[in-house]
């Protein structure tokens, strides 16, 4: 069956760029989801990326998709320590529009 | 608009109890999903409805049953909680399959 994978924590200092690395199994997803959930709260869309594209750029977001080694990036430059939160990648299963999410990356911005 | 919304935001039950929580949304979305969250395992779907009175499983459908009645409503019913179902259980709606989730704030539910 489908599986995304994720490291499970990443930590940076503040000003530095950090990237989140997530790996798919299913080539047929449409899309490809970056959410960001902040302690306590629910999740919120960060970015997403069509299956046929290579990289999205979004202001401090970068988003890299390799097709061929199912490899997903998020890039954020300048991170900040608002920016500490889980980041889940999601691929996007065209029945019934279900997500299936990776484990999750905590992202530990220091000062 | 409200977005998403859930009721109750915590709750602890004994186990065999059983209890429902309701999903609202209110932006007339065709597609609604009930997920838990548990820690290092990322977000599990349980159920899902494509449309009022639609329902459909998911990954971790045991122990859950669910209700489309309304299209803006979507309840996940425990029957006979057992602590296993202990975990963070989110709601989220989308207009279409290829379009964005939007997730609740979330209901922290501990089973004793």
């Amino acid at each position: 069956g489908e599986d995304v994978e994720q490291s499970l924590f990443l930590s940076v200092r503040e000003g530095d760029s950090s990237v989140i690395n997530c790996t798919y199994t299913d080539s047929s997803s449409t899309y490809l989801y970056w959410y960001k959930q902040e302690p306590g709260a629910g999740l919120q869309l960060l970015t997403y990326i069509f299956s046929n594209m290579d990289m999205k750029q979004d202001q401090r977001l970068t988003v890299l998709l390799n097709k061929k080694d199912k490899h997903l990036s998020l890039r954020i430059a300048d991170t900040q320590t608002g920016d500490s939160a889980i980041y889940f990648c999601a691929e996007g299963d065209r029945q019934g529009g279900k997500l299936i999410f990776g484990q999750g990356t905590e992202l530990s911005v220091k000062p | 608009n409200a977005g998403v919304t859930q009721t109750p935001k915590f709750r602890v039950l004994k186990t065999g109890q059983s209890m429902t929580l309701l999903c609202a949304q209110d932006m007339n979305h065709e597609y609604m999903y009930w997920y838990r969250q548990d820690p290092g395992m990322g977000l599990r779907l349980i159920h899902y409805s494509v449309g009022e009175g639609t329902t459909a499983k998911g990954e971790v459908p045991d122990g859950y049953n669910v209700s489309r009645l309304k299209k803006q409503n979507f309840l996940l019913g425990l029957e006979s909680a057992a602590p296993s179902q202990t975990s963070v259980y989110f709601c989220a709606s989308s207009p279409d399959s290829d379009y964005e989730q939007y997730f609740g704030p979330g209901t922290r539910l501990t089973v004793t």
